[in-house]
């Protein structure tokens, strides 16, 4: 099936600094990527979907200034947290979808910790 | 808004007992209910899914009923394997295909 690599699998920073995290769809073009965030025990929580070539839409309540996203091929998109802080520690998760949007093709997340 | 409800874990089980994950849903219209799974280290997965009431997804010997009346999907299988360890997420997805998960209930299986 179809392959969707998230790196990296686990990041630790300072408070203060940016992390970027890339989501690549392996064997397929991925015309919209999603992005979660999980936090301990709660749901799996949409941020944004991005579409290739255009700008994120963002959820309510979601920073977009906080939360970059670029999606600027049809293979890769990069989610950068911008000035982290610890309450931005969290598992982050991204998706993709092909031309179809029949099926989600899930990365295996990431897991941020800001000291 | 739409939303699901699932059983919070850990379920801790010896091998080849019988596993049931409750989740319930609230959702206006007809949504379509999945059940995800996630592997240490890998990605979710769609384990089944089910599309109209009275459906039965199945899959890997897990299977699960849409049951409007009751607004649930639990997931069941009659004999877990260690290899069943996993996250399992319950979601809904109605008029956009886009989802909406549980918060996951975490199976431990025990040899």
């Amino acid at each position: 099936g179809a392959v969707v690599s998230q790196h990296p699998s686990r990041v630790i920073c300072k408070s203060g600094t940016s992390v970027k995290i890339e989501c690549r769809s392996l064997d397929f073009q991925a015309t919209t990527m999603f992005w979660y965030r999980q936090f301990p025990k709660q749901s799996l929580m949409l941020m944004a979907t991005s579409n290739e070539g255009s700008k994120a839409t963002y959820e309510q309540g979601v920073e977009k200034d906080k939360f970059l996203i670029n999606h600027a091929s049809l293979t890769l998109s990069t989610l950068t947290v911008t000035s982290a802080h610890p309450e931005d520690s969290s598992f982050y998760i991204c998706s993709a979808s092909g031309i179809s949007n029949e099926k989600l093709f899930f990365g295996s997340g990431t897991q941020l910790s800001v000291l | 808004g739409d939303s699901v409800t699932q059983m919070e874990g850990p379920v801790t089980l010896s091998e080849e007992a019988f596993l049931t994950i409750n989740c319930t849903y609230t959702a206006t219209g007809y949504p379509s209910l999945f059940w995800y799974v996630q592997y240490p280290g890998e990605g979710l997965q769609l384990l089944l899914k089910a599309t109209k009431a009275d459906d039965k997804g199945s899959n890997k010997g897990f299977e699960a009923t849409y049951r409007k009346e009751t607004t649930s999907f639990h997931l069941e299988k009659g004999s877990v394997q260690v290899s069943d360890s996993a996250v399992y997420f319950c979601a809904l997805s109605g008029g956009s295909y886009i989802p909406t998960f549980g918060r996951g209930t975490s199976l431990i299986v025990h040899p």
